[in-house]
């Protein structure tokens, strides 16, 4: 069965500090996986996806089969970066899906 | 705005009572899903539509829930004789694909539909 495991609910970090979101995944096939986020009253919206290999606001994921993990890393964080993030799994065939983890809350301290 | 589109954005309503939400997608995109989801989790999937046909149905989706989209532009979702538990934020979201695993553009999601179910 597919499964996206986000293991922290909350997560906080002074700004300027790196932050490193976890996200650890089970899927039986070649997954697609992404990272959403969503800010404050705002719409949950796609941050990046793997296969575009881009840095979004400075956020990085890769995608490490040997250890079915996409964690989500940010060198120097900002305020503007407090946000709710999920971690989701796309099925590559039929309904092309996404299964989300439970979303981690990131709160960066001034 | 040209993104998804839904309403209304708050429901409250009694329990045992019907409610009908609507979804309007992005009008290029042949893909509509439904999530659902509760505080503290994330979405959780519910059904999705390629055009007018509803493909597949998630086993949360109990017989009191049904989805249409009858034209292939939006879609509604009705859940009848509402339960307490059915309290949640009701997501639709819409996407673009070849259909044949080519390409296939991200989720794009709606601001969702409140349900409170008292």
């Amino acid at each position: 069965a597919q499964r996206v495991t986000q293991p922290e609910k909350l997560l906080s970090v002074f700004k300027g500090a790196p932050v490193e979101l976890k996200c650890n995944y089970s899927y039986s096939g070649s997954p697609e996986l992404f990272w959403y986020v969503q800010y404050s009253r705002q719409r949950l919206q796609l941050l990046l996806r793997h296969i575009s290999r881009e840095s979004i606001k400075g956020f990085t994921a890769d995608l490490n089969k040997g250890e079915t993990s996409f964690h989500l890393k940010k060198p120097f964080a900002q305020e503007e970066d407090s946000a709710m993030y999920y971690c989701a799994l796309q099925d590559i065939e039929g309904a092309q899906k996404l299964v989300f983890g439970q979303g981690t809350r990131l709160t960066i301290n001034p | 705005d040209t993104g998804v589109s839904q309403d209304p954005r708050h429901k409250i309503t009694k329990r045992g009572q019907n409610v009908t939400f609507r979804c309007d997608p992005i009008s290029e995109h042949n893909r509509l899903y439904w999530y659902r989801q509760t505080l503290g989790q994330g979405p959780e999937f519910l059904t999705y539509f390629q055009n007018e046909a509803q493909l597949e149905k998630s086993r949360l989706l109990s017989n009191r829930f049904s989805a249409e989209r009858p034209k292939g532009s939006f879609s509604t979702l009705e859940i009848q004789r509402t339960e307490q538990g059915d309290s949640a934020m009701y997501l639709c979201a819409s996407s673009w694909t070849s259909g044949r695993s080519t390409y296939n553009s991200p989720l794009h999601f709606g601001n969702g539909t409140r349900l409170t179910v008292t």
